[in-house]
């Protein structure tokens, strides 16, 4: 099975800070990477799709870039309402699985 | 507007059953994957199963062989058996769409929306 290492677990930043997520495979995955953001008490959203992609609605504040075994998401310019967990995701269909999450909070 | 609603959760005890449902609706239900996602508190998020469209069921280990998903196209509805259930499996389960697929390919891997969630709690 594909494991998915995130790193960090938890992130302190600043309104208007740049802030950067990893995730690394531990095989190819291509671009097969999703990521998400979940608010507490809250379903999970999607917000970037195959690594760069951005759903339709997101702010584009938020970019995804990678392939193979390591991926990247960013927010540009942190915004209070980016205070969430973010997940990355691969998919090596018909299995998938998680990244531990990165919990955001604000410094 | 697409919407995927779950029932069925509630408390259980150790090796008991419990069967999840999700009612669809906004959208073809017939011609996508579904899944179920689950979420122990202030854990992450662990995938639980999946159904293709042909009703091809896939699992991780952990629940293989426990677990059993269906749907019920006619009714736009997924559902989740659990048997023989662990403290280790309460949690808030989620169902999710998966993949589109047409008559010839299948697109997609991410799982958008989700419902709001249903909790399961297991303990004597």
């Amino acid at each position: 099975d594909i494991q998915m290492t995130q790193s960090p677990s938890s992130l302190s930043a600043s309104v208007g800070d740049r802030v950067t997520i990893t995730c690394q495979a531990s095989q190819d995955i291509s671009n097969y990477l999703n990521w998400y953001q979940q608010k507490p008490g809250k379903a999970p959203k999607l917000l970037i799709y195959d690594a760069s992609n951005l759903e339709t609605g997101v702010p584009s504040r938020f970019s995804g870039s990678g392939s193979g075994t390591d991926f990247t998401f960013t927010i540009s310019s942190l915004q209070p309402e980016d205070i969430a967990t973010y997940y990355c995701q691969q998919y090596d269909n018909p299995l998938y699985t998680f990244g531990q999450g990165t919990k955001l909070e604000i410094k | 507007e697409v919407q995927l609603v779950e029932s069925g959760g509630g408390l259980v005890q150790p090796g008991g059953s419990l069967r999840l449902s999700c009612a669809a609706s906004g959208f073809t239900f017939s011609s996508y994957d579904m899944h179920w996602v689950r979420q122990a508190t202030g854990k992450g998020l662990e995938w639980v199963s999946a159904i293709g469209t042909a009703g091809d069921p896939y699992y991780p280990g952990s629940v293989k062989g426990r677990f059993t998903i269906s749907r019920e196209n006619a009714k736009n509805s997924l559902y989740l058996q659990m048997n023989s259930l662990r403290a280790g499996d309460t949690a808030v389960y989620y169902c999710a769409r998966g993949r589109y697929c047409s008559s010839t390919s299948c697109y997609g891997g991410w799982f958008d929306p989700w419902g709001q969630g249903t909790l399961v709690t297991v303990s004597s």
